[in-house]
């Protein structure tokens, strides 16, 4: 089966610093990561998704780096701000699988 | 607002209680889920439902029965429930399952305390 972990329960960064949040992953036949955000009292909300056919996805202010060999990924946040303070989860889908499984979360907080 | 839309957002009951959690989305998805989120765990998968038929049931105890009357409503019904089930339930649909590329749209969840 798939599993999903996060290296560190909590990440502690100054804003305008860059955060790295990473994940490991079990299955090497997982073929789709998403990173999700959860702000307290909300649900999940994506963040950025990348397929195991790329090593590397950008959007605004994030990046989703996947290294397949050694089965790990990570959401790097550039100039980090207050308003990125949130749980930040990670979750895999492989072939077959109906529905997606999720990381413990990593919790940033970010020091004015 | 996500699309997906959870109710209530609280809710405590005793354990000889009988409740239901409700979870509604128009965006027109096939695919609804349910999960559980307990402190410092990983989310965990409950239920999965496709085209209104359930596709998953991840060993979920029989004090929790879901019903999925029609692709946009998903319900979540508890009775007898033990005070380690208290924990944030979270409802999401998503286009399809079975699908290399898709995302999910998550509620905002139902905060649930059994005393």
């Amino acid at each position: 089966g798939e599993s999903v972990g996060l290296h560190l329960p909590t990440l502690s960064v100054q804003e305008g610093d860059n955060s790295i949040i990473n994940c490991a992953y079990s299955n090497s036949a997982s073929d789709y990561f998403i990173w999700y955000k959860q702000e307290s009292g909300k649900g999940p909300q994506f963040i950025i998704d990348i397929r195991s056919n790329m090593d590397k996805r950008q959007g605004q202010r994030v990046t989703v780096l996947l290294n397949k060999t050694v089965k790990h990924l990570s959401l790097q946040i550039a100039a980090t701000q207050p308003g990125d303070s949130a749980v930040y989860f990670c979750a895999g889908e492989g072939p077959g699988r109906r529905a997606l499984t999720f990381g413990s979360g990593t919790r940033l907080q970010v020091q004015p | 607002e996500t699309g997906v839309t959870q109710t209530p957002r609280h809710l405590v009951m005793g354990m000889t209680n009988k409740k239901s959690l409700k979870c509604e989305q128009h965006l027109g998805h096939n695919a609804m889920y349910w999960y559980k989120q307990s402190a410092k765990k990983p989310l965990e998968l409950m239920f999965v439902y496709s085209l209104e038929e359930r596709v998953e049931n991840n060993s979920v105890p029989s004090r929790f029965s879901p019903e999925c009357p029609n692709s946009s409503h998903l319900f979540l019904h508890l009775h007898t429930l033990q005070p380690e089930d208290s924990a944030l339930y979270l409802c999401a649909s998503s286009p399809d399952t079975g699908t290399v590329s898709y995302g999910y749209t998550f509620g905002s969840g139902t905060r649930l305390t059994v005393v």
